[in-house]
């Protein structure tokens, strides 16, 4: 069975406060490592697909890594917008469907 | 513009009265599915279909059927709503096989 855990739950940070979000996955054969953002009361947005280990993605001031176990969004001096929950998601060559992490609540300050 | 459209936006009703939640999508996609979001629990899957009559359960069915009888509409019905069932629900498409995937605006529901 796929599991997908993200940490931490929740992160506060201040406005330029670089940091991590991390999720570690469990599949038997993984297809494709999402990363999602989502605004309280929307659907989720997608922002970056990763395929396989040691590839690496840059949208604005988000970069997502990923490793054989694990996946890394980096949050390189974050701006009040950028609050948001961030969902890892993956899909298992094995499976038809997304197992999605619990995500990672992040709030930054001014 | 490309979007998926889920109705009612809010929705209150009472223990065993059928509802049924309208997605529609206008992208051509095959695949859609459904999920519910509930806090500490995050997005989990009720239910996908590959395509036209063709649908099968995820990870959290019970309580809930859908039907696909044309490729651009996936209605979650309830037959007989119960409190567990209050709940956030997504519709989404696309996202097969390591695709993209698009999420209406969510249906927040109440059973009371």
């Amino acid at each position: 069975e796929d599991q997908v855990t993200q940490s931490p739950e929740a992160l506060r940070l201040q406005e330029g406060e670089s940091s991590s979000l991390n999720c570690s996955y469990t599949v038997s054969g993984l297809r494709g490592l999402f990363w999602y953002r989502q605004d309280p009361g929307k659907g989720p947005e997608f922002l970056f697909t990763l395929y396989s280990a040691g590839e690496e993605k840059e949208k604005e001031r988000l970069k997502a890594t990923l490793t054989k176990k694990e996946s890394f969004l980096h949050i390189t001096a974050p701006k009040p917008e950028d609050s948001a929950t961030y969902l890892c998601a993956v899909w298992d060559y094995a499976g038809n469907m997304l197992t999605f992490g619990g995500g990672t609540r992040l709030m930054v300050k001014p | 513009e490309a979007q998926v459209t889920q109705n009612p936006r809010y929705l209150i009703t009472v223990t065993g009265k059928k509802l049924t939640v309208t997605c529609s999508q206008n992208m051509n996609h095959e695949y859609m599915s459904w999920y519910r979001q509930d806090p500490g629990l995050g997005l989990r899957q009720i239910y996908y279909s590959m395509n036209v009559e063709v649908t099968d359960k995820g990870d959290v069915p019970e309580g809930y059927k859908v039907s696909r009888k044309e490729k651009r509409n996936f209605p979650l019905i309830l037959e007989s709503p119960s409190p567990n069932q209050t709940s956030l629900y997504f519709c989404a498409c696309g996202g097969v096989f390591g695709t993209e995937a698009f999420f209406g605006q969510g249906t927040r529901l109440t059973v009371v």
